[in-house]
Formats: C-alpha cells, sequence, structure tokens
C-alpha cells in the first residue's frame, strides 16, 4: 500500500481566516513533506519532516506552520494567507531520507483558493 | 547547486505510436533520478526510479528509462502510446548530499492523438 491521503480536497478561505490541512500515510515512512504546486509548473518543496523533526524550510512566510503531531500525521496550518497562495498543496512521504529508500509517494492535493 | 531540464515543454503523439521525453541534470555525483507522472488536478505518481546498478530500469504502466552518466541524461520511454498517457511527466533528482534538496524538471505535458 503506498497511500498518502490528504483532507479537505478543496478548501476556499478569506485571507482572515484559519484553517489546516491534513495528511496522513500508514506506510511507516519516517519523512513527509509539504509542496506547493502552482498551475503549469513543478512542485516546490516547502517543508520536510524527518523522525517527526522539522529538517528543512524553505524560507516559507510565517502564515504557513507546519506541524508534525505523529509519524504518520502532517498538519499545515494556514493564517491570513494571501490571494497568491492560492495553489494545489501536496504532501508527500518517503521511506527515509537518505539512501535507497529515498522515493516519495504523494497525496492527491488539496486546491486552496483564497479569497 | 543540482539542476534537472526537460526540454521539451509541450509533446504531442498519436496513440499506438512510440514516446520518448527527454531529462538531462546537472550534478558531480550519480543522483538518484525519479519519473513521476501527474493527471490534471490530481497528486503525483512515481512511474520509476535509478539508484545505481542496471541502467535501464523499468517502471510501471509500460514505462522505462535509461540512465547515461555520459549524458547525464535519464530519458523516459514507451514504446506503444495509450490515450491514458496524456498527462504532465516529471523528472526529478536526489543527491546523496544531505542539504540539498529533492529537484523537480519543469516538466513536460504529454498530449495524445487518437
Amino acid at each position: 500500500d503506498t497511500e498518502v491521503t490528504q483532507t479537505p480536497k478543496h478548501l476556499v478561505m478569506g485571507m482572515t481566516n484559519k484553517k489546516s490541512l491534513k495528511c496522513e500515510q500508514h506506510m511507516g515512512h519516517r519523512a513527509m513533506y509539504w509542496y506547493k504546486q502552482k498551475a503549469k509548473k513543478p512542485p516546490e518543496l516547502m517543508f520536510v519532516y524527518s523522525y517527526e523533526k522539522l529538517s528543512i524550510n524553505e524560507s516559507v512566510p510565517s502564515r504557513f506552520s507546519p506541524e508534525c503531531p505523529n509519524s504518520s500525521l502532517l498538519n499545515l496550518h494556514l493564517h491570513a494567507l494571501q490571494p497568491e497562495d492560492s495553489a494545489l498543496y501536496l504532501c508527500a512521504s518517503s521511506q527515509d531520507r537518505a539512501g535507497s529508500r529515498r522515493e516519495q509517494y504523494f497525496g492527491p492535493g488539496t486546491r486552496l483558493t483564497v479569497t | 547547486a543540482q539542476s534537472v531540464t526537460q526540454p521539451d515543454i509541450h509533446i504531442t503523439v498519436s496513440e499506438g505510436a512510440s514516446l520518448e521525453l527527454r531529462c538531462n541534470y546537472s550534478y558531480g555525483a550519480t543522483p538518484y533520478l525519479f519519473w513521476y507522472v501527474q493527471s490534471p488536478g490530481q497528486g503525483l505518481q512515481l512511474l520509476l526510479k535509478y539508484f545505481s546498478g542496471d541502467t535501464l530500469v523499468q517502471g510501471i504502466k509500460g514505462f522505462e528509462a535509461e540512465f547515461k552518466r555520459s549524458q547525464s541524461s535519464f530519458n523516459l520511454r514507451k514504446p506503444s502510446v495509450h490515450w491514458s498517457d496524456a498527462a504532465e511527466y516529471f523528472c526529478a533528482v536526489d543527491s546523496d548530499n544531505y542539504g540539498q534538496n529533492f529537484v523537480f524538471g519543469p516538466g513536460t505535458r504529454l498530449s495524445v492523438l487518437p
């Protein structure tokens, strides 16, 4: 089973709202990732968690706040977003960040629209 | 820093024809190489990967890719394309340098004519 699930599938929020995106995997993977993807562009890495610790933050604005409550769950908390933050947000996981177990498996994404 | 190029932004092929999507990378050592496919509005699906060993790797959905160190390339091929293969294809590179990140190429959009 190589399934990563994400909820919700679609989210519309105003610039003053607070919302959260959720990601879950039950493959025993120890690395989890958040990506942002704009239309007709490749995914851009936002955050990496390795063994439940934040290991990479790609200079993402503080209005995006990641959280890894346990090894199976990854959240992305959103607050005071801008319309340009509208995008497809993808979660991924891999067995590890190094070695031959690093291939990433992606969820279906959350389509976020900021109004 | 490592980088990935996919020279073809958009390719159109007829159903049943063969396909080759190009990928070139820039990195000193042998990288870890991947091909992903993305249907509109969907997540990315891993087609195949290369870490070491045999330079011709087989993947899902009848795809294969060949790693050529001398050309810094990892081209994706399929002998006979199906209409359902129409999608965006991304080549990606990772490295053993722990500080480096997983890098995606810009993508190639594949259209399939009936």
